[in-house]
């Protein structure tokens, strides 16, 4: 079982705003920066957005993040079928002293 | 561009010992501490270990240490991980990422391990 927790499956349909949540606690999410990254199908994850909503060049403003607590959150606005991908949060945790990730979600845009 | 390039993945039998490399090019990557992160067949992504830029500091992942090695030689813009002892559940495709304060910025696309008699 994962320190931080993910939904397994998220669907949306185009044009929607879909959230993505991952729950943690104290010694990760709640003390640490949270990180997104997004896993298109047979490829290598990539990082999606991180920290206070920072984008790497080529990743739209429709994805931005929150945080409140030991819980943080994906958004994705203006859901594209090219969004169908699995999302991961990861946080460093002050307890185990490793990175964690959550379990990951499916998104899929139907 | 950033380019990590892994390599050393294969099909070994349980029990055995397999070194991954790392090949960086497209940053100064002594200037970068580095991670290897796995994923299992169909499943989630795992942080496996980490190293400082200068290679004195290591970090693994609770459940790992003391049967992984992670190492760098700075001169060959290199990153390795030693794995010994392998177990089936060591089946996975290692992803190597470079380290930007509080995130892993790149991946490489992986090399896949596979442990089985």
């Amino acid at each position: 079982q994962s320190v931080v927790t993910q939904p397994p499956s998220a669907s949306g349909t185009p044009g929607q705003r879909i959230t993505i949540s991952c729950s943690g606690s104290r010694s990760n999410i709640g003390s640490n920066t949270v990180n997104w990254y997004q896993q298109l199908p047979e490829t290598a994850p990539k990082l999606l957005i991180y920290g206070n909503n920072q984008r790497p060049s080529g990743v739209p403003d429709r994805f931005s993040v929150s945080k409140s607590g030991t819980s943080a959150y994906l958004a994705i606005s203006g859901l594209q079928s090219e969004d169908e991908a699995d999302y991961y949060c990861t946080s460093w945790d002050d307890s185990l002293k490793a990175w964690v990730f959550g379990g990951g979600t499916t998104l899929t845009v139907l | 561009q950033v380019q990590l390039v892994e390599s050393g993945g294969g099909v070994v039998q349980p029990g055995t010992s397999l070194t991954l490399s790392c090949e960086a090019s497209g940053f100064t990557f002594r200037a970068f501490g580095m991670h290897w992160v796995r994923q299992a067949p169909g499943k989630g992504l795992e942080w496996v270990a980490d190293i400082s830029s200068d290679g004195t500091r290591t970090y693994y992942a609770p459940s790992l240490k003391g049967r992984f090695t992670i190492s760098r030689d700075n001169s060959r813009n290199t990153l390795f991980l030693q794995m010994d002892s392998l177990r089936p559940e060591d089946t996975a495709v290692y992803y190597c990422a470079r380290d930007a304060t509080w995130v892993f910025d790149h991946l490489g696309q992986g090399t896949l391990v596979t442990v089985s008699s």
